[in-house]
C-alpha cells in the first residue's frame, strides 16, 4: 500500500551543526507535506509545510526540500540546537484541494539527537 | 501548548473495564482526528470528524468507539480492550476548511492490563 517512510531512523549531530533528516514517499498523488516535531512526553507539533507545486520552503532555521521526481523530501536544520533533540515526522496527504480537512499518513519518524 | 487538551495523561485499565478518553480544542476547528502511536509503528490514524460528523473509520475494532458531542469536545470509549492496544492515544484538530494543519494534544497513556 502507499507509504511515508523515512530513511534514517536514528541522527546524531554536534550542537551548532546543521541537521538534515530526509522522509521517502510512495504515493505520486501526495499534494501536501508536513514536518511535525515530537519531544518526549508531548504530541507532535507543527514545523513546516510545503504543497507539491513548490520545491523549497524556508523557515526560521527550518529549510523543507521537495523532489517530486525521486518522491522526496528533506527537513534542514541550520544550527541545531539541544532543544531540537526530538523525533522528527513527515507525513503527507493527498487530499489537498478535496476535501476540507486533511488525511495525513505519517512516516515512522527520525530520531535526532543533538549533542552539546 | 497547542490549544488542544486531553485527559486523563495516564490511564491503566484491565481488560473488562469501560473508560473513556477525552479530548477538547480551544482553536475554533472544525475537525477533530484520533490517532494511535505505538512503539516502533508510525501513528496510525482511527477516526476523523469533520463538522461533529464522522467522515473516516480506518477500520478501527468496536472496542473503540468515537464520540463528537460538538466541534470543541472528542471522546473515545473504550471497552474490552486487549493488551496490544497499550498506546499512546493522540488526539488533533484542524480548520477543516482547506486547511490540513493539525493541532496535537500532548496524548493519553494508555496502558491495558
Amino acid at each position: 500500500g502507499e507509504s511515508v517512510g523515512l530513511h534514517l531512523p536514528t541522527l546524531s549531530v554536534q550542537e551548532g551543526d546543521n541537521s538534515i533528516i530526509n522522509c521517502a514517499y510512495s504515493n505520486s498523488a501526495s499534494d501536501y507535506f508536513i514536518w511535525y516535531k515530537q519531544e518526549s512526553g508531548k504530541g507532535p507539533q507543527f514545523i513546516i509545510d510545503i504543497r507539491s507545486n513548490m520545491d523549497k520552503r524556508q523557515g526560521q532555521r527550518v529549510t523543507v526540500l521537495l523532489n517530486k521526481t525521486v518522491k522526496h523530501l528533506s527537513l534542514q536544520i541550520a544550527a541545531t540546537q539541544p532543544g531540537d533533540s526530538a523525533v522528527y515526522f513527515c507525513a503527507e496527504t493527498p487530499n489537498a484541494g478535496g476535501t476540507s480537512y486533511g488525511k495525513l499518513t505519517f512516516g515512522q519518524g527520525t530520531i535526532l539527537t543533538v549533542h552539546p | 501548548e497547542t490549544g488542544v487538551t486531553q485527559t486523563p495523561r495516564h490511564l491503566v485499565m484491565g481488560m473488562t473495564n469501560k473508560k473513556s478518553l477525552k479530548c477538547e480544542q480551544h482553536l475554533g476547528h472544525n475537525a477533530m482526528y484520533w490517532y494511535k502511536q505505538s512503539a516502533k509503528k508510525p501513528l496510525e490514524l482511527m477516526f476523523v470528524y469533520n463538522f461533529k460528523e464522522q467522515t473516516e473509520n480506518n477500520s478501527v475494532p468496536s472496542r473503540f468507539s468515537p464520540e463528537c458531542p460538538n466541534s470543541s469536545h472528542l471522546f473515545l470509549h473504550l471497552h474490552t480492550l486487549q493488551p496490544e492496544d497499550s498506546a499512546l492515544y493522540l488526539c488533533a484538530s484542524s480548520s477543516g476548511q482547506g486547511s490540513y494543519e493539525q493541532y496535537f494534544g500532548p496524548g493519553t497513556r494508555l496502558t491495558v492490563t
